[in-house]
């Protein structure tokens, strides 16, 4: 019973195409991330949303536009895909309480931009 | 100078051998210190938690934080090749929704 799950797992594309990402939390959490890994594995904060709502928004590019349904799913579109976008990209979950607040991590999608 | 800073490895020892992770940092406001554990291709999973100063031990990991010297270490007793994996030290300053920084991780490797 998977708690954070990202759809695909993997995606191959070519530059200038437009893709999206899913992901889904059965957590209950009220707050969900998307996470950028580079080649180096450096793991850096995206967007944060609460309940629907942008609390971060990183420097990102703006062909980045995350959507929020509801709290338990947060997507990623991406548009005019560029070679630097390759990585993995990493949605979380977790509380947005100010107790202990693990965030889950999904398994990664592996995006790759030829 | 980079938020947080922590040595990339790979580091490789024995199996049996006692491991020191450490990272430090420049934001004075962080107050929850983590680590997590990345095996290949996988996601990270929380390993350690510490709120402010001090130390926390659960089984052969123990996490100790010096807020003092901007300063944190994760120690895991007797490694096993299955401990083979990156590490990654990660803090924040106020509730969940403030989203983690991270360290660039540290790759570690068990020999056995």
């Amino acid at each position: 019973d998977t708690a954070v799950s990202q759809t695909p797992k993997y995606l191959v594309t070519q530059m200038g195409n437009d893709k999206s990402i899913k992901c889904e939390q059965n957590l209950g959490h009220d707050t969900m991330y998307w996470y950028k890994q580079d080649s180096k594995k450096f793991l850096k904060i995206m967007f944060s949303y609460n309940n629907k709502e942008l609390i971060i928004n990183e420097t990102v590019p703006n062909r980045f536009s995350p959507k929020s349904p509801d709290k338990a799913h947060l997507n990623l579109h991406i548009n005019s895909l560029e070679l630097g976008d390759s990585a993995v990209y990493f949605c979380a979950s977790s509380l947005s309480g100010w107790e202990d607040t693990e965030a889950f991590f999904g398994q990664g999608t592996r995006l790759t931009v030829v | 100078q980079k938020e947080v800073e922590q040595d990339p490895g790979p580091l490789s020892v024995p199996e049996g051998a006692i491991v020191s992770l450490n990272c430090t940092y420049s934001n004075s406001a962080f107050q929850y210190f983590m680590w997590y554990r990345q095996y290949s291709r996988k996601g990270p999973e929380l390993l350690m938690y510490t709120y402010s100063s001090g130390n926390k031990e659960d089984g052969r990991f123990t996490a100790q934080v010096d807020k003092s010297s901007k300063y944190i270490s994760l120690f895991i007793r007797d490694s096993q090749p299955s401990d083979s994996a990156t590490y990654l030290c990660a803090m924040r300053s106020g509730g969940g929704a403030d989203g983690l920084t991270f360290g660039k991780g540290t790759h570690l490797i068990i020999q056995p």
